[in-house]
C-alpha cells in the first residue's frame, strides 16, 4: 500500500462545477503539499499545509491531521484548471524530501 | 528570475553512456532533491541533500550519483545509462517550512 493515496485518479468536470480531490496518507507528517502539473509542463506548488485550511483564489485546501486526510477544492472550475494535481507529504522530521501520490488528472470542459 | 534552473531539457543517450543533469537554485534554499517521474507512478526520490556537503539516498538511488559542493548546485550523474533510466527528471529546492520549487524537468531517453 502506498504511503500517499489520491482519489479519484481521473476526473472530468464541466466549467463552473465544484471539484474535490482527496488525499489520504499513512505516516506522520510535518507538512502536506498540493502541486499542479500541466501536460508536458513543470510542477508548481499550490499549498503547503500542516493544519486547518488555506485559500488562494478559487482553490481551497484542507487537512485533518487526526484522520490523515486532505482535500483540494476548486470552486467555479475553468478549462485552464485542467492539469494533474499531486498530493505529497513530508514525513515527520524530514521536511527535506517528499513522498508523492500518483496524481489526479482533471479535465474541465466547456 | 529566482528559481530552479535545470538543464538540459531533453537528452537522448545510448546504453552505457554517462551524463550529468545540472540543477542550480538562487534562493539560498538548504534542501535540494532529485525525483524521477514515470507513467502510472508518483514521483520517486532519487537522492537528496540537506546542505552543502551532505547528501543521502532516496527510494531509487541505484545508477545515480550526486554531490553538493555549494548551496546553489546539485548535479545528478548517471554513471552508465540503462533503458530503465528513461524517465522525466525533476530537481527541487526548499527550506524548512517553505514551499518546494521545482525545475522545469529533463526528459531523458536511453536507447
Amino acid at each position: 500500500k502506498n504511503e500517499v493515496e489520491q482519489s479519484p485518479q481521473n476526473l472530468t468536470a464541466q466549467e463552473g462545477e465544484f471539484i474535490t480531490i482527496n488525499c489520504s496518507y499513512s505516516v506522520g507528517i510535518s507538512a502536506l503539499h498540493w502541486l499542479q502539473q500541466h501536460p508536458g509542463g513543470g510542477i508548481v506548488s499550490l499549498f503547503m499545509l500542516s493544519s486547518g485550511k488555506k485559500k488562494h483564489g478559487r482553490l481551497i485546501a484542507t487537512i485533518n491531521i487526526q484522520e490523515k486526510h486532505s482535500s483540494l477544492h476548486i470552486t467555479a472550475s475553468h478549462p485552464r484548471d485542467s492539469a494533474v494535481y499531486i498530493c505529497a507529504v513530508a514525513s515527520t522530521g524530514t521536511a527535506s524530501k517528499l513522498t508523492f501520490g500518483t496524481g489526479t488528472r482533471l479535465q474541465v470542459t466547456l | 528570475n529566482a528559481g530552479v534552473t535545470q538543464t538540459p531539457k531533453f537528452q537522448v543517450l545510448k546504453t552505457g553512456q554517462s551524463m550529468t543533469l545540472q540543477c542550480a537554485q538562487d534562493m539560498n534554499h538548504e534542501y535540494m532533491s532529485w525525483y524521477r517521474q514515470d507513467p502510472g507512478m508518483g514521483l520517486r526520490l532519487i537522492h537528496y541533500s540537506v546542505g552543502a556537503g551532505i547528501t543521502d539516498q532516496g527510494e531509487v538511488p541505484n545508477g545515480y550519483n550526486v554531490s553538493r559542493s555549494t548551496t546553489e548546485d546539485f548535479p545528478l550523474r548517471l554513471l552508465s545509462a540503462a533503458p530503465s533510466q528513461t524517465s522525466v527528471y525533476f530537481c527541487a529546492s526548499s527550506s524548512p517550512t517553505r514551499y518546494y520549487t521545482f525545475g522545469s524537468g529533463t526528459r531523458l531517453t536511453v536507447v
